[in-house]
């Protein structure tokens, strides 16, 4: 059974960093791109990155480019998300996403929750 | 503002058919694949339709999709209570290399 586990939110200050990461298991994941895709409180989904299978190419929206980097560890199976100058504007659940999006996002973590307030 | 467009909202009574619609434009649908996505409240997104036409296994044949040029339909038949979700359109924006998705359409079953 494929089974993505975000772990990492929470509340940070305008301004601070936080590190979110996924666990990856039921299925070979140094074969597969990972994404990650965000949504704020009361709006739609955005997708914010995305890494090929050896870490080798990322993608990232506009808006965090230079702020958000996308890792992963095949050795085992995690996928990270760390975030930079964080603003109130990411603040948003946080999903885990098997896929690159390019034909499908086909497992979805449950979701880890950033909130930045002051 | 999303790049992807859908309506805000559609609604019919149980058994029935309704269809959500995602324009978008050649940087985005007409040159790739479109995937659609149902999302229950307070729950993760679903994979529904995937290649713009295919369905993961476990998903009813009630669910289908289809693409002309730079528009997606997905299309819902014998409507149930069950089905009232928000439902997003995405592809991949092979210009700019990034995902988009739709904003989002919310299903109301009467």
């Amino acid at each position: 059974e494929v089974q993505l586990v975000e772990s990492g939110g929470g509340l940070v200050q305008p301004g601070g960093s936080l590190r979110v990461s996924c666990a990856a298991s039921g299925f070979s994941f140094s074969t597969v791109w990972m994404s990650w895709v965000r949504q704020a409180p009361g709006k739609g989904l955005e997708w914010v990155a995305n890494i090929k299978e050896d870490g080798s190419e990322k993608y990232y929206v506009d808006s965090v480019k230079g702020r958000f980097t996308i890792s992963r560890d095949n050795a085992d199976n995690s996928l990270h998300l760390q975030m930079n100058s964080l603003t109130t504007e990411d603040t948003a659940v946080y999903y885990c996403v098997r896929g690159s999006g390019s034909r499908k996002f086909d497992y979805w973590g449950q979701g880890t929750l950033v909130t930045v307030s002051s | 503002q999303s790049v992807l467009t859908q309506p805000p909202s559609v609604s019919a009574a149980p058994g029935q058919k309704v269809t959500i619609s995602c324009s978008g434009s050649s940087y985005n649908i007409e040159n790739n694949y479109v995937s659609w996505y149902q999302q229950l409240p307070g729950t993760a997104p679903k994979l529904l339709i995937y290649d713009n036409t295919k369905r993961p296994s476990g998903i009813p044949d009630r669910f289908s999709g289809s693409k002309s040029g730079t528009s997606a339909t997905l299309g819902i038949t014998g409507l149930q209570t069950g089905d009232e979700a928000d439902y997003y359109c995405a592809t991949w924006a092979s210009s700019l290399s990034i995902v988009v998705f739709g904003g989002g359409t919310k299903l109301t079953v009467l």
